[in-house]
């Protein structure tokens, strides 16, 4: 049973304007979500996180929204840029009922943003 | 060199086959984690390494054997391997509990492995 999803296995955006890439999660424990974009060859590349006690955190282009109760979060980028072709993946981590911090991604949603 | 790297970069082997992929870090991190990534699936965490001691083994089978002879450097030996381990080996490291499991992991540029 996947804790953290990513529904959208893809997305299309023009360039200059916004995309939002979603992600949800059923573990109550985690408390740290992060961000990663991956461009094809190469290792995820971290891009943004947020603690849970913070519904938002910004980063020039990439803000990242956490909504615990809806155990929801969601990165919009803008304005998007070619250059943020990729594939985006959400991570958590939090439960440490094993003993160690461990991250859960999701399966990753490929943002294409056309020029 | 910086940041987290990986050799090699492809490797292709057979099922008899005895191979090793090697991942260093240049950050002054104090864990190491191996992941797996198959197609259309999440990154599955394999093994973590923290101050060279294994504290996670993430039912692995026995065929992945991994090693970690300092903070620095981690290898995953591969023997006998199936065609269903074919897959992306991602390495990444981080600062493994100085920040009450907040801490980010980087990655490496990962080893796509094809066995035959």
């Amino acid at each position: 049973d996947q804790q953290v999803k990513q529904n959208s296995p893809s997305l299309s955006v023009q360039e200059g304007r916004i995309s939002i890439l979603n992600c949800d999660y059923t573990n109550s424990m985690f408390d740290y979500f992060l961000w990663y974009k991956k461009y094809p060859a190469e290792g995820p590349t971290f891009l943004i996180s947020i603690s849970s006690i913070k519904d938002k955190n910004e980063d020039g282009r990439f803000t990242v929204f956490l909504n615990k109760s809806a155990k929801h979060l969601s990165l919009h980028i803008v304005p998007s840029q070619p250059g943020d072709s990729a594939v985006y993946f959400c991570a958590a981590s939090g439960d440490t009922t094993s003993g160690t911090y461990k991250y859960i991604f999701g399966t990753g949603t490929r943002l294409k943003v056309l020029a | 060199e910086t940041g987290v790297t990986q050799t090699p970069r492809h490797l292709v082997m057979g099922m008899t086959n005895k191979k090793s992929l090697k991942c260093e870090q240049h950050l002054g991190h104090n864990a190491m984690y191996w992941y797996k990534q198959s197609a259309k699936k999440p990154l599955e965490l394999m093994f973590v390494y923290n101050f060279k001691e294994q504290t996670e083994n993430n039912s692995v089978p026995s065929r992945f054997s991994p090693e970690c002879p300092n903070s620095s450097h981690l290898f995953l030996h591969l023997h006998t391997l199936q065609p269903e381990d074919s897959a992306l080996y991602l390495c990444a490291s981080s600062n493994e509990g100085l920040a009450g499991g907040q801490e980010t992991q980087y990655f490496g540029p990962g080893t796509r492995l094809l066995v035959l």
